[in-house]
């Protein structure tokens, strides 16, 4: 069974920084793309950060870039989003998902920021 | 970025009758490689979106096959041939093509 299990919800306050894991299982993680999508709170969905199979190809939406950071251990079968200068517009649950267009989606992790 | 607008954004439902959401792109989806990423995710109250269909037409392992895509180009349909009650939810488009990948707004199946 396929499973995407994300960690690291919190309350930051704005300028802060959080990091959020997602622990893969039941499929060959090194294979796959991966993803993070986030959905604010009662609004749609928008990619966040995209990391290709081995690292090499990193996308970032514009309202992220230089403050949010993808990674990818395939030893540990883990992806990872480092978030750094928070802002209130942040606030979101924030998905892990594998392929390409999105196959398999974890349950999320809420973060919130706010002071 | 490409702009991503589906129709309509509430549809209301009868069970037992076909519903279909229309889902249209600012620019062409047909990628460098041939293919066009569009694909389909439905999300349940609650509950993480999950994907229904990929590359316009390919339905997922499990998915009904009362759920099919079809389009090309810049515009996409997802029909539902007979909605049932475990249909209810918010209906996304999303395209893989163009990075940032963007989704639709989101069509609430409602009763």
């Amino acid at each position: 069974e396929v499973q995407l299990v994300e960690s690291g919800r919190g309350l930051v306050q704005p300028g802060g920084s959080l990091t959020l894991s997602c622990a893969a299982s039941g499929f060959t993680f090194s294979t796959y793309w991966m993803s993070w999508v986030r959905q604010s709170p009662g609004k749609g969905l928008e990619s966040v950060a995209n990391i290709k199979q081995d690292g090499s190809e990193k996308y970032y939406v514009d309202s992220v870039k230089g403050r949010f950071t993808i990674s990818r251990d395939n030893a540990e079968n883990s992806l990872y989003l480092q978030m750094d200068s928070l802002r209130a517009e942040d606030t979101a649950v924030y998905y892990c998902a594998a392929g390409y267009s999105r196959r398999y989606w974890g349950q999320g992790t809420l973060v919130i920021v706010s002071s | 970025d490409v702009v991503m607008t589906q129709s309509p954004l509430s549809l209301p439902v009868t069970l037992g009758q076909p519903a279909s959401i229309s889902c249209r792109s600012s620019q062409s989806l047909v990628h460098s490689d041939g293919n066009t990423y569009l694909s389909w995710f439905q999300q349940r109250p609650g509950q993480s979106p999950r994907r229904l269909i990929y590359k316009v037409s390919n339905r997922d392992s499990g998915v009904p096959d009362r759920f099919s895509g079809s389009g090309s180009g810049t515009d996409f349909t997802l029909k539902i041939s007979r909605v049932e009650a475990e249909d209810i939810g918010v209906y996304y488009c999303m395209q893989g093509t163009h990075w940032p990948h963007t989704f639709g707004q989101g069509t609430k199946l409602e009763i």
